[in-house]
């Protein structure tokens, strides 16, 4: 099955700075990447998504990037604000159906 | 509804006992999921529906967990003979079909004693 690796686990940045999380997955054929942002006892929230046949997308203050060689993606958050601090998981998926998330990184965003 | 309903929100049970955990999808998915999340980590999956079928049970962990969605809207996840390693939050999610994003519920947490 598919294995989807996430890093850092815990990542702190002061307000107004950049924050880049990292995954990788092993599955080839795996076509679907979204990520979601989990608030402390919260339910995920889809923040953005990336499909195979796109390098790049952006929304406002985030992106994610996809290289599909590598089978890596990243998300980006740029002039992050406090309300950015919860935990974000990475997906992968080749069926559309079953997601394979990683363990998740947990973002401070220090005023 | 507006959202992914899950009920209950929070449930304490005894080692050995039954419990069912109730997901109300959002009205017109067609597709609805469970997933299982421990603490600090990411989501795992169990089940997916596509209407009334499990069109993939290859997550559920053991056949003390069933999953069933008669009417192809709402769906009850049932665990026999529950264990302390089933303790973890219990999240249900749904889709307007393939390949569609998700939205996830707020989840059961279940506590095994």
């Amino acid at each position: 099955g598919e294995n989807v690796e996430q890093h850092p686990s815990t990542l702190s940045v002061q307000e107004g700075d950049s924050a880049v999380i990292k995954c990788t997955y092993s599955d080839s054929a795996s076509n679907y990447f979204p990520w979601y942002k989990q608030e402390l006892g919260k339910r995920p929230q889809l923040i953005i998504d990336i499909r195979s046949n796109v390098g790049e997308k952006k929304d406002q203050r985030i992106a994610v990037t996809l290289n599909k060689t590598a089978k890596h993606f990243s998300l980006h958050i740029t002039e992050t604000q406090p309300e950015d601090s919860a935990v974000y998981f990475c997906a992968a998926s080749k069926t559309g159906n079953q997601f394979y998330f990683g363990t998740g990184t947990s973002l401070t965003v220090i005023p | 509804g507006a959202g992914v309903s899950q009920t209950p929100s929070n449930k304490v049970t005894e080692k050995g006992k039954y419990v069912e955990l109730r997901c109300d999808p959002i009205s017109g998915h067609t597709a609805l999921y469970w997933y299982r999340q421990s603490l600090g980590q990411g989501p795992e999956f169990l089940i997916y529906f596509q209407g009334t079928g499990a069109a993939d049970d290859s997550g559920l962990p053991n056949d003390r967990f069933f999953a069933v969605r008669p009417e192809g809207s709402v769906s009850t996840l049932k665990i026999q003979r529950t264990e302390r390693g089933d303790s973890a939050v219990y999240l249900c999610a749904s889709s307007p079909g393939h390949g569609n994003p998700y939205t996830f519920g707020s989840g059961t947490r279940l506590t095994v004693v």
